[in-house]
């Protein structure tokens, strides 16, 4: 299967503060997502983004499908940002596969 | 729009029995529900992939007989955890995919076997 990589595992953030979270995947996708599990365990829907990029309000995201990889902007980050970040990418078959995420920890 | 939901939120259920899980496409058809599970502190694991009308397909190591998944429709699907175990403990979640591709996740189980 298609292996994918997310980094940085671990992320503590003062609350302002932007990151990059990076996504890289070993094939060629058809698509690839990124969601933000919340604590009690709901996966939110953040960009179904196979190319190009994308913006949502304080949120953004860039995929390179040529290079095999993502990246998921956050700009003035807000305690209610913490949690995990799951990239996922579509491989044959509607297969996805998921990284291992990035936990985010936003601090007051 | 593109709302998944999951039945039971929990369960806790003793060692033996079986245990339904629903997940329901609500306002979109699902050409491809999917079943993960997930432990704690880890990533999603894919179990299988159903479309309607068919029989799934599982992932290597995930047992056929133990995870049963019935695609009814193109709004529900159901796992049902056959003589559960306490290993079979865990937090699952389903997803629902409409003809472009992208998927929707519902809220999740988490199974308690004791």
């Amino acid at each position: 299967g298609i292996q994918v990589e997310q980094s940085p595992p671990d992320l503590i953030l003062q609350e302002g503060a932007n990151s990059t979270l990076r996504c890289n995947f070993s094939d060629s996708v058809n698509n690839l997502q990124w969601f933000h599990q919340n604590p009690w365990g709901q996966l939110i829907n953040l960009f179904y983004i196979p190319s190009g990029t994308k913006q949502n309000g304080r949120l953004s995201a860039t995929t390179v499908a040529t290079e095999r990889y993502s990246l998921l902007y956050i700009s003035s980050s807000q305690t209610t940002d913490s949690g995990v970040y799951f990239c996922a990418v579509e491989g044959d078959f509607n297969k996805f596969y998921f990284g291992s995420g990035t936990k985010l920890n936003v601090k007051p | 729009g593109a709302v998944v939901s999951q039945h039971p939120s929990w369960v806790i259920c003793k060692s033996g029995t079986s245990v339904k899980i629903e997940c329901r496409s609500l306002d979109f058809q699902a050409t491809t529900m999917f079943w993960y599970r997930q432990f704690p502190k880890q990533s999603l694991m894919l179990m299988a992939t159903s479309n309607e009308g068919s029989k799934a397909t599982y992932e290597q190591g995930v047992e056929k007989d133990k995870f049963l998944i019935n695609h009814a429709s193109l709004t529900l699907s159901t796992l049902t955890v056959t003589s559960a175990h306490p290993e079979d403990s865990s937090f699952y979640i389903c997803s629902a995919s409409p003809v472009w591709g992208e998927q929707f996740f519902g809220p999740g189980t988490r199974l308690t076997v004791l």
